[in-house]
């Protein structure tokens, strides 16, 4: 299975400000998501991160918010921008082995906004 | 409705014991479908695949029953360690998943 590695691990931001989280895979995969994860919630997929073009968005997420940039295959990153407390969350990158029809996902960034 | 149900639990399971807990879908056409465990504020791991013709792995056993629209993992000889969230996925006909908001399983020594 593909390692995959977060930067920061954790974060407390201030109310305005914006956060890049890296997301690095250990190979080159071709499907690399962000999800988000509310306190005692399900995941929630933000977008899919496209290698060489614009991110593809889920309802309810748009790119002014949450610019996402995949300059190459084992790289993403997705910027938290004009942060908000409704922002705190755990987000986590996950790539996918698409021969073996299987996710996996990186430790995640515990955001904490004030 | 939501596309994937989960009782959310907390089950609350002595350890030894056999446990079991059922997943449903909506959409008929779902081709995948997994069973992941999420423990306390870690990411979600995959557990195991859910095949048509059912799987064992050790003490796990997935069953699909595409008929009802339903996948049910099975936990024997329960272990400390067992305690987790378990998150039910399914994925359509593209590759994004849709994820249940997991059963929340304690094992009680």
């Amino acid at each position: 299975s593909a390692v995959i590695s977060q930067k920061p691990s954790r974060d407390i931001c201030q109310r305005g400000t914006s956060l890049t989280i890296q997301c690095q895979v250990d190979s080159q995969v071709t499907m690399m998501f962000w999800y988000r994860q509310q306190p005692g919630q399900s995941l929630t997929l933000i977008a899919t991160a496209n290698q060489g073009s614009e991110a593809t968005y889920e309802s309810g997420f748009v790119i002014d918010k949450f610019p996402i940039s995949r300059p190459n295959l084992t790289f993403s990153t997705l910027t938290v921008s004009n942060m908000s407390p409704e922002d705190s969350s755990i987000y986590l990158c996950s790539s996918m082995d698409t021969q073996r029809n299987e996710q996996f996902f990186g430790p995640g960034t515990r955001l904490t906004v004030l | 409705r939501k596309e994937v149900e989960q009782d959310p639990g907390p089950f609350n399971v002595p350890e030894g014991a056999t446990v079991a807990f059922n997943c449903t879908y909506s959409n008929s056409a779902s081709q995948s479908f997994f069973w992941y465990r999420q423990d306390c504020r870690k990411e979600p791991k995959l557990l195991m695949s859910v095949y048509s013709s059912g799987n064992e792995d050790g003490r796990f056993t997935a069953q699909l029953n595409r008929a009802s629209q339903y996948i049910s993992l099975l936990i024997r000889d329960s272990k400390l360690s067992d305690s987790a969230t378990y998150l039910c996925v399914v994925r359509g006909s593209n590759y994004q998943l849709i994820w249940g908001a997991g059963t929340k399983l304690i094992i009680k020594p």
